[in-house]
């Protein structure tokens, strides 16, 4: 399994746009990128996942440049319930491989 | 269109006692996962099932534990003669049929088992 590397904790303000950079420098050929969100007492919820370049949804953007060495979370115009712990996976198969995570806290 | 239920949320056992650990996938989920998060680290796997089929169970330890996914009924995660060490968040998650389980995976809301 690839090993990932994120920031422990980040603070924010709401409305701001959040960034969490996640390095993954072993990644393998047929890795994917997976990033799930967790709340106190609340298991993990899916955010989004990608391969390669820009994916998008209601919730997310991932950005993964072309060695596929690093990649992105974006969130834009963060609310306070947007404080928790997100999660980079890095994998090719079901078990995910969850590490510490980081912590974004949004401040008012 | 409910998520995945566990129960019970919490669990309080004495060492030595027997824990079961119940989850109910998702409507029209057939595959089950069930990971630990012990204090103050991540989710680990555990064992991935299929009904009334182990298909890998890797991540679980060697004595005491066990799982199964009846044909009829909730998953089951079981753990006998418990220690503290044991004392953890045991999360169950489901997939759909289709995929490799490498996408979504949906989880509930977990069960804080301590042992005293």
């Amino acid at each position: 399994l690839a090993k990932t590397t994120q920031p422990i904790s980040m603070d924010s303000y709401e409305g701001q746009e959040v960034n969490i950079t996640c390095s993954h420098n072993n990644i393998a050929t047929n890795d994917y990128i997976t990033w799930y969100q967790q709340f106190p007492s609340q298991g993990p919820r899916f955010i989004i996942q990608g391969y390669k370049t820009k994916v998008t949804n209601e919730v997310a953007s991932l950005f993964i440049p072309a060695d596929r060495k690093s990649s992105t979370l974006s969130l834009p115009r963060v609310s306070l319930s947007d404080t928790a712990v997100y999660y980079c996976l890095v994998g090719d198969d079901y078990k995910l491989s969850f590490g510490a995570g980081t912590t974004v806290t949004v401040r008012a | 269109n409910a998520g995945v239920m566990q129960n019970p949320r919490h669990l309080v056992r004495r060492r030595g006692q027997e824990a079961r650990l119940r989850c109910s996938p998702m409507k029209g989920h057939s595959h089950v996962y069930w990971y630990r998060q012990l204090p103050e680290e991540g989710l680990k796997f555990m064992v991935y099932l299929q009904k009334e089929n182990i298909i890998d169970e890797s991540g679980m330890p060697k004595e005491r534990f066990s799982a199964e996914f009846p044909k009829e009924g909730p998953s089951i995660l079981r753990i006998q003669q418990v220690v503290r060490g044991d004392s953890a968040a045991y999360f169950c998650a489901s997939s759909p049929p289709t995929g490799t389980g490498l996408n979504e995976q949906f989880f509930g809301p977990g069960t804080r088992l301590t042992v005293l």
